[in-house]
């Protein structure tokens, strides 16, 4: 089973600020399989990013991501009021059980 | 519009059963691999379990091996999620999810609201 470490635990900061929010791998996510969501207190997930870089439909392009191997990177480039929320990654490069990062939450200083 | 609905939550006693169910909308049901993804109060996403298309493949994570079971009725567009001898870390909010990418490596385009299971005497 691949184990996801998401860093830092709570990332405080301003609207307009950039947040850089980690996911590692405790082994090679094949493919690059590994998808982030975002999710509003009381709401389901929303997909942001698959195939680690690209886009889902409707995504601000604000948003990206990045990494390969072990090492991915959701970025938010300037954030706007409806990002403050907690953010997961999802590796679904190998069989199941397919997993999830514990969670970034992303709050306002 | 991709809708997915789930229903059948609720309290529970330790040891006792519950069906869920999810009916899904705007989208070729038989088309997609589905799957159960619980969050407990104030914790993060746990996949639980998934089908394939046509229901012939299922998966499970070893805390619900042997307990849950996973089903699909493509006439009706509707995921079940049988779970038995409950305990009270299954307590949760169910989320419904479509998969989308090669059995069984999904991610998930859209979810359902959830439906709360509390298992507690």
């Amino acid at each position: 089973e691949i184990v996801l470490t998401q860093s830092p635990g709570t990332l405080s900061l301003s609207p307009g600020e950039r947040a850089t929010l980690s996911c590692r791998a405790s082994q090679s996510v094949s493919s690059n399989y590994l998808a982030w969501y975002q999710q509003q207190p009381g709401q389901a997930p929303r997909l942001l990013v698959y195939g680690a870089a690209t886009r889902a439909t409707g995504v601000p392009d604000r948003f990206s991501g990045s990494g390969s191997g072990t090492d991915f990177t959701l970025t938010i480039s300037r954030l706007e009021p409806d990002d403050f929320a907690v953010y997961y990654c999802q590796q679904y490069g190998s069989s199941p059980p397919l997993t999830f990062g514990g969670g970034t939450k992303v709050d306002i200083k | 519009e991709v809708q997915l609905v789930e229903s059948g939550g609720g309290l529970v006693q330790p040891g006792g059963s519950l069906r869920l169910s999810c009916a899904a909308s705007g989208f070729t049901f038989n088309n997609f691999g589905m799957s159960w993804v619980r969050q407990a109060p104030g914790k993060g996403l746990e996949w639980v379990s998934g089908t394939g298309y046509n229901g012939a493949d299922t998966y499970y994570s070893d805390s619900v091996k042997g307990r849950f079971i996973i089903s699909r009725d493509n006439s009706k567009n509707t995921l079940y999620l049988q779970m038995n001898s409950l305990r009270a870390d299954d307590t949760a909010v169910y989320y419904c999810a479509k998969g989308v990418g090669i059995r069984p490596r999904w991610y998930f385009d859209f979810w359902g609201r959830g439906a709360l299971v509390i298992v507690s005497s």
